[in-house]
């Protein structure tokens, strides 16, 4: 079985730029989770889908970050214009259904210099 | 304010001991708590999930739940070099990570 698939591994920009990155999630699964993790600190949820609906984006800088899971299975995560507090690791899960447990992609590690 | 709270270590143990990894909780309504292991630069992966009170083996690997005390725990016995990591708690309803406990496993 595939696990969660995630598009770039890396990326550096400059501040004011912008940057998206890709999920696919493992086969059948209907909630997908986008986390932000700074180093030396434990993942941040930042977005929470179950199939093509929002379950949770409390955490989410909605002025600068956005998300999408269109059809209920991909999911691109944006941020416009990034800053140089956004330098982290971007990881993207996905589970079964909600409770159970989460299966993480590689990550996407950011540098916004 | 939903907390998870673990030690953030190092914690440092000799090969063949148990290590002892704590995890602490604010929201008494949670009911999935998980374990996950994260080498350096990688991505966390499952170790353990528990949904009941009591102990749950895993080969090597025990967690402990007690809701009442609000409080879950994983225990390593006969720990190896290659169990050195960090390992995250993780509580539902709402996914929220602790910020880990590094382990070191001296040979």
């Amino acid at each position: 079985e595939a696990g969660v698939a995630q598009s770039p591994r890396y990326k550096i920009i400059e501040k004011r730029q912008s940057v998206a990155f890709w999920c696919n999630p493992i086969s059948g699964h209907a909630t997908l989770y986008w986390y932000q993790q700074i180093l030396g600190q434990g993942p941040k949820l930042l977005i929470q889908f179950q199939n093509n609906g929002v379950v949770d984006d409390s955490q989410l800088p909605k002025d600068r970050f956005s998300a999408e899971r269109l059809k209920g299975v991909d999911s691109t995560l944006k941020i416009q214009p990034a800053k140089l507090e956004d330098s982290a690791v971007y990881l993207c899960a996905s589970s079964l259904d909600l409770v159970y447990e989460q299966y993480f992609g590689p990550g996407t590690r950011l540098t916004v210099t | 304010q939903k907390e998870v709270e673990q030690n953030s270590g190092p914690l440092s143990v000799p090969e063949g001991a148990i290590a002892s990894l704590n995890c602490t909780y604010s929201d008494r309504v949670s009911q999935s708590f998980f374990w996950y292991r994260q080498y350096s630069g990688k991505s966390p992966e499952l170790i353990m999930s528990i949904y009941s009170n009591g102990d749950k083996e895993d080969g090597r690997f025990t967690a402990q739940l007690n809701k009442a005390s609000q409080y879950v725990s994983l225990l390593i016995r006969d720990s190896q070099p290659s169990d050195s990591a960090t390992y995250l708690c993780a509580v539902t309803n709402d996914m929220r990570f602790g910020a880990g406990t590094r382990l070191t496993v001296k040979p």
